[in-house]
């Protein structure tokens, strides 16, 4: 059975810093690794994802890099305002790819 | 599109009672599923459907059922509400060859 360990629980980080996410997978037969953002009283939505064809994606402030060999990925977001305050989860895919094990989740703070 | 709707927001159930949570999506996906999310425990698969008339079990099916009876809906069934089964629930949906789930705005539960 597929487990993502996701780290920290939460974070606070000062505006204009980075915030750095953390996540360490098992097992996958299937290359695709989203991270999600859920704002307060709303779903989930997809905020970037990678497959690790490559080792890192950058879209705007934010940067998946991926670890193959060591089965971790991890989530950095540049220049963090306090818009971005949200919880995290990273996920990866189980069982023909129809499932997505979501991590623990990571409570971001940003102060202004 | 609304995307994906779930109703209700809220409910307050006594032990032993029963509902069914509703989840309806307007942008012909193929798969949808059932996520419950407690508190810094990431989210939970319930069950899933690859298609109407197809349901399969995920992480914690216990306690709950389903029916893919339209390809637009996709209902969960408590037939003896817990207090184990206080949560906030999410419906979510993907197409097919896409990975990027869709979550609904959740039904926050409270079971006393």
């Amino acid at each position: 059975q597929q487990q993502v360990k996701q780290s920290p629980q939460s974070l606070i980080v000062q505006k204009g810093g980075i915030s750095i996410i953390n996540c360490a997978y098992e097992n996958t037969a299937f290359d695709y690794f989203p991270w999600y953002q859920q704002f307060p009283g709303k779903g989930p939505a997809l905020l970037i994802a990678i497959r690790p064809d490559v080792s890192e994606k950058k879209e705007g402030r934010f940067t998946i890099s991926f670890n193959k060999s060591a089965k971790q990925f991890s989530l950095h977001i540049m220049d963090s305002q306090p818009g971005d305050s949200a919880t995290y989860f990273c996920a990866a895919p189980r069982r023909a790819g129809n499932m997505l094990t979501f991590g623990g989740g990571t409570r971001l703070m940003v102060k202004p | 599109n609304a995307g994906v709707t779930q109703t209700p927001k809220f409910r307050i159930l006594k032990i032993g009672q029963s509902m069914t949570l509703q989840c309806t999506q307007d942008m012909n996906h193929n798969y949808m599923y059932w996520y419950r999310q407690d508190p810094g425990m990431g989210l939970k698969l319930i069950y899933y459907s690859v298609g109407a008339g197809i349901t399969d079990k995920g992480e914690v099916p216990n306690g709950y059922n389903v029916s893919r009876s339209t390809t637009e809906d996709f209902p969960l069934r408590l037939e003896l509400a817990a207090p184990s089964q206080t949560s906030v629930y999410f419906c979510a949906s993907r197409p097919g060859g896409e990975e990027t789930q869709y979550f609904g705005p959740g039904t926050r539960l409270l079971v006393l």
